[in-house]
């Protein structure tokens, strides 16, 4: 079965600190993970997906399987970086649905 | 880019009614569609898979009879909540995979289901 754990419902930080938000995961197959946004009163969003390694939004996430994590990371937060954040994973296949975790509420302080 | 609508966006039903969700992928289409639901402050969790012209597979603990799935068509799926109670009441998101690109997985915007 796979599991997706984000330990943090909310995380609050002032504008311009470092931002990480923790994804811990648990499955026995090969897994692709994902990190999705939701702005307020938006649909759901993919921000960013390890096969790709790249940094969107001044994001980046590594897949470290020894731990079975894959944590976001911000150094610099910003004011509209205030969303929920949703860690995903699925069999790198790409033939399973998502499953997610159940949300990190980041709220970014002026 | 890619783009899921769902109908309605929004709908408050009387408890015993059947309330019919629509989820379509407007300029792509889709072999595969995902129906999520979302209670209040909690996580997407998994209801059902449904594939173009067969029957929809569904997550453990969900009633198939209660949530009926139809997947007629490359660009339409939908979700019949089927004599809602409110404990039905939550927010349901479809999302897509464009059959071109099958490691995408688009979503919709969500149907917010009031049932009285």
């Amino acid at each position: 079965a796979q599991r997706v754990t984000q330990p943090e419902k909310l995380l609050s930080v002032f504008k311009g600190a470092p931002v990480e938000l923790k994804c811990n995961y648990s499955y026995s197959g090969s897994p692709e993970l994902f990190w999705y946004v939701q702005y307020s009163r938006q649909r759901l969003q993919l921000l960013l997906r390890h096969i790709s390694r790249e940094s969107i939004k001044g994001f980046t996430a590594d897949l470290n399987k020894g731990e079975t994590s894959f944590h976001l990371k911000k150094p610099f937060a910003q004011e509209e970086d205030s969303a929920m954040y949703y860690c995903a994973l699925r069999d790198l296949s790409g033939n399973t649905p998502l499953v997610f975790g159940k949300g990190t509420r980041l709220s970014v302080i002026a | 880019g890619a783009v899921v609508s769902q109908h309605p966006s929004w709908v408050i039903c009387k408890s015993g009614t059947s309330v019919k969700i629509e989820c379509r992928s407007l300029d792509f289409q889709a072999t595969t569609m995902f129906w999520y639901r979302q209670f209040p402050k909690q996580s997407l969790m998994l209801m059902a898979t449904s594939n173009e012209g067969s029957k929809a597979t569904y997550e453990q603990g969900v009633e198939k009879d209660k949530f009926l799935i139809n997947h007629a068509s490359l660009t339409l799926s939908t979700l019949t909540v089927t004599s809602a109670h409110p404990e039905d009441s939550s927010f349901y998101i479809c999302s897509a995979r464009d059959h071109l690109v099958p490691e995408t997985q688009y979503f919709g915007p969500g149907t917010r289901l009031l049932v009285l």
